[in-house]
């Protein structure tokens, strides 16, 4: 079976500081990773994927994830925080052979304060 | 990237009616779509995956005679909540996944539909 764990409900930066929001997966086979933002009643938006390659991933305004096999994670990272990116961030998996839909993790609500 | 659209985006029913939201890939064919349901401050859930021209496969605990999904063609699916009871009251979104090119790996969603029964 698939699972997400997003350890931190909640992370708090100050504008101008780099941030980081958790994200360990499980999943059978080989995994397909997803980074989804959403604002308060949106939907989600895109950010960014890991399918196969190189372990560090760009996205979308300026975030980037690293895939660690070993360690099961892919974090989500920007180095200079905004307070616009203030939002709920969903990690999310899928079993690459399963082809099944995505799992998500429990959200984690990222606060930048200037 | 690719664009989902959901209508509609907001409704209040009066309990014991029937919703029909409707869910649009705009700019790709998408061969598998997805209905999600999210309660306040909480994770997406999967309630079922339907892929164009077959029935639905609901996940567990998900009452497929109560939440009737249709995927009549490669950009339309459709989502009817029958005989609406207050319980029902959710965020619902939608997602879709492309059959190729650069639409195949990435699930797409749209902006939801914030449903009340009253």
């Amino acid at each position: 079976a698939q699972s997400v764990a997003q350890p931190e409900d909640q992370v708090n930066v100050a504008e101008g500081n780099p941030l980081t929001v958790k994200c360990t997966y499980s999943v059978s086979g080989n995994p397909y990773l997803f980074w989804y933002v959403q604002y308060p009643n949106r939907g989600l938006q895109f950010l960014l994927k890991y399918i196969t390659g190189d372990n560090l991933v760009k996205g979308s305004y300026g975030f980037e994830a690293e895939f660690n096999k070993s360690q099961t994670s892919f974090h989500l990272k920007k180095p200079s925080a905004l307070v616009s990116d203030s939002a709920l961030y969903f990690c999310a998996v899928r079993d690459i052979q399963a082809g099944t839909a995505l799992i998500f993790g429990k959200g984690t609500t990222l606060s930048v304060s200037s | 990237g690719a664009v989902v659209s959901q209508h509609p985006s907001r409704v209040i029913c009066k309990s014991g009616t029937s919703v029909k939201i409707e869910c649009r890939s705009l700019d790709f064919q998408a061969t598998t779509m997805f209905w999600y349901r999210q309660f306040p401050k909480q994770s997406l859930m999967l309630m079922a995956t339907s892929n164009e021209g077959s029935k639905a496969t609901y996940e567990q605990g998900v009452e497929k005679d109560k939440f009737l999904i249709n995927h009549a063609s490669l950009t339309l699916s459709t989502l009817t909540v029958t005989s609406a009871h207050p319980e029902d009251s959710s965020f619902y979104i939608c997602s879709a996944r492309g059959g190729g090119g650069a639409g195949t790996d990435t699930q797409y969603f749209g902006p939801g539909t914030r449903l009340t029964v009253l």
